[in-house]
């Protein structure tokens, strides 16, 4: 099982890009959570799917973020434009229905916006 | 406002001793607690997990405790190994309809150190 993708592992722009950033869940897996590290707020979530739907993205910081899943294998969050307030570390994790099975992390894009 | 905390930014500890992680938490609907693990450039790894039904659960070398009236949970690995140093995230949910997942809120996690 080849686990969470993610991709860019890094990614460097300037103030004002647009940022793509992308997910590929474990197969199987019917829910998606984009997390958002940072060393003041720690891991917080910023939105989930369950079955390709978004659920809750209350904590999509501002309009300019925004996430999509068009499939069972493929997510992205956008950001645009981006800000020097937006580095950070962000993890897309993927696991299946029931509350007792784990959440699967990628190892995470870092993002730094100059 | 934290949901989750987890006071201690970092721990030190020499291998073969026992390692004690604590986590406090706030929201008394919180019913489920997990721990991860994380190594440098990866993601949390998901280690051990207990419900509200259980006060302990245990997994090896490492075992969870929960105290739901002083809603405080602990991580105890032991023995220690060199290979335990990472950053240990507690982590806490409220049930959902249907047992389904729903917002897991984490802690700001805890460095733990094992010395040889």
């Amino acid at each position: 099982d080849a686990g969470v993708i993610q991709s860019p592992r890094h990614e460097v722009t300037e103030m004002g890009q647009e940022v793509t950033l992308r997910c590929k869940p474990i197969s199987g897996h019917d829910y998606l959570f984009w997390y958002r590290q940072t060393m003041m707020r720690g891991l917080e979530l910023l939105i989930y799917f369950n079955n390709n739907v978004p659920i809750d993205d209350s904590g999509m910081p501002e309009d300019r973020f925004s996430a999509k899943m068009p499939n069972a294998s493929f997510s992205t969050l956008k950001i645009q434009p981006s800000e020097p307030r937006d580095s950070a570390v962000y993890f897309c994790a993927s696991s299946l229905r029931d509350r007792s099975s784990p959440l699967h992390f990628g190892n995470g894009t870092r993002l730094t916006v100059t | 406002d934290q949901q989750v905390k987890q006071n201690s930014p970092s721990l030190s500890v020499q291998e073969g001793r026992i390692s004690i992680l604590n986590c406090d938490y706030t929201n008394s609907m919180f019913d489920y607690f997990l721990w991860y693990k994380k190594y440098p450039a990866e993601g949390p790894t998901f280690l051990i997990s207990i419900s509200s039904i259980k006060d302990k659960n245990e997994d090896g070398r490492f075992t969870v405790f929960l105290n739901k009236s002083a809603k405080h949970l602990s991580l105890h690995i032991v023995p220690s190994q060199p290979g335990d140093s990472a950053v240990y995230f507690c982590a806490a949910s409220a049930l959902r309809y249907g047992g389904s997942q729903g917002n897991l809120i984490f802690g700001k996690g805890t460095k733990l150190s094992v010395k040889p």
